[in-house]
């Protein structure tokens, strides 16, 4: 059974606040990744991660960061939240030798 | 360019019966697939995978049939069952790549 947990689940906001999207996993995978959906479209990845201290912007273009200083934590952050922010966020992870990824339950952020 | 493509966004099947559920490719770099289950507000669930060597891979209910040659490959659930509606997103990679390209999804909805 996956075991990986996202923070909070669901989060309303003003514009231009900075917030904090917390994923963990105990699994000890070492890859970790952050998508962006909304609904009738696919998982946009945004971030990625081989390991501790690596980052990688994915295939869309984000205002977010993330950081990756232990192997079970991968916070994304946004300095300044937009409406355009609105979405849901997933967190995965997966281990070196496999290909599927598990994801966490993913937390709805709207911005208003 | 979406590169891997669901063109139904819905389906309806009767209890019983089966769903099909279709994706298509056009990298041809991608050599392994895997359908993802997900229910709204939570993170997808893995499914079902399949690998370029091979042309079919069954587990319980679930067929995964793989064409290379029109890049083209398609769920099977016999017998489709209420608790299958869901939005299921076929996904591909590239061996040597730690990224999932997704499509845009299929819900199905099978109607008891």
């Amino acid at each position: 059974e996956a075991d990986i947990y996202q923070t909070p689940r669901y989060l309303v906001i003003g514009t231009g606040k900075k917030i904090t999207l917390e994923c963990s996993q105990t699994m000890g995978h070492d890859k970790m990744y952050w998508y962006q959906q909304d609904p009738g479209m696919e998982l946009h990845l945004i971030h990625y991660s081989y390991g501790v201290n690596s980052t990688e912007k994915g295939d869309l273009s984000s205002e977010s960061t993330v950081s990756r200083i232990r192997t079970e934590h991968f916070p994304l952050t946004l300095e300044s939240a937009r409406p355009s922010h609105t979405s849901q966020y997933l967190c995965a992870s997966r281990s070196a030798g496999s290909y599927e990824q598990y994801f966490g339950p993913g937390t709805r952020l709207t911005v208003t | 360019d979406q590169q891997v493509k669901q063109n139904s966004p819905s389906l309806s099947v009767q209890e019983g019966r089966i769903s099909i559920l279709n994706c298509d490719y056009t990298n041809s770099m991608f050599d392994y697939f895997l359908w993802y289950k997900k229910y709204p507000a939570e993170g997808p669930t893995f499914l079902i995978s399949i690998s370029s060597i091979k042309d079919k891979n069954e587990d319980g209910r679930f067929t995964v049939f793989l064409n290379k040659s029109a890049k083209h490959l398609s769920l099977h659930i016999v017998p489709s069952q209420p608790g299958d509606s869901a939005v299921y997103f076929c996904a591909a990679s590239a061996s040597g790549y730690s990224t999932l390209t997704f499509g845009k999804g299929t819900m199905l909805l099978v109607s008891p």
